[in-house]
């Protein structure tokens, strides 16, 4: 069975600063998705980044950027120039191939925003 | 775009009452909605997934009876918790795949913004 671990409860940066969630996973699949989604207070989830497991490029986008290390099974977040709205709850999540569209959610990472 | 639409946000309700739960897709198709609980500080975990048109697939553990999944359009899907106790207090979110983007196997889910249930 799939699983992911996110081994951080709580980060904590300070605002304009980089810093870099972790996230591994555990998969016996060789084509599978990535995503960290982002949960503020108001609860409601909201899609951070993307990655395909067949794309060795690293996904971008603006100031989120993650480190796919296939091999290792590891999908890190980064977010650089931080701001005190990205002050959330981030989750990694895994999703199988086609045909599925169960998604794996990690523990969730706490990240806080000091300004 | 993509907004999906969770109604109530909260509710409170007493013990061995039901209580239903929507999940609306706002402005798109929606053939698969996914539910899932979300204990405090804890991840989500799927209860069911609902497809339009055909019974829910609920996850083992999951008691198909107590809550029951309807998914009678392509823009509404149901949750409804029947004999509440306390320890069905939880947070409910529900999520919605695009029928359009049905071919993009990166396309993320929508979620609705939740709704916590307390039964007292």
């Amino acid at each position: 069975a799939q699983t992911v671990t996110q081994s951080q409860p709580e980060m904590s940066v300070q605002e304009a600063e980089t810093v870099t969630l972790s996230c591994t996973y555990d998969t016996s699949e060789s084509d599978y998705y990535l995503f960290w989604y982002k949960q503020p207070p108001s609860r409601q989830m909201i899609l951070v980044i993307r990655q395909e497991a067949y794309k060795q490029q690293n996904a971008t986008e603006n100031r989120f950027s993650v480190n796919f290390q296939k091999a290792a099974k590891s999908f890190s977040l980064k977010i650089s120039d931080s701001q005190l709205g990205d002050a959330a709850m981030y989750f990694c999540a895994y999703r199988s191939p086609p045909g599925t569209y169960k998604y794996i959610f990690g523990t969730g990472t706490r990240l806080k925003v000091l300004a | 775009g993509a907004v999906v639409s969770q109604h109530p946000s909260w509710v409170i309700c007493k013990s061995g009452t039901s209580v239903k739960i929507e999940c609306r897709s706002l402005d798109f198709q929606a053939t698969t909605m996914f539910w899932y609980r979300q204990f405090p500080k804890q991840s989500l975990m799927l209860m069911a997934t609902s497809n339009e048109g055909s019974k829910a697939t609920y996850e083992q553990g999951v008691e198909k009876d107590k809550f029951l999944i309807n998914h009678a359009s392509l823009t509404l899907s149901t949750l409804t918790v029947t004999s509440a106790h306390p320890e069905d207090s939880s947070f409910y979110i529900c999520s919605a795949r695009d029928r359009l983007q049905s071919g993009a196997y990166n396309s993320p889910l929508h979620f609705g913004n939740g709704t916590r249930l307390t039964v007292t």
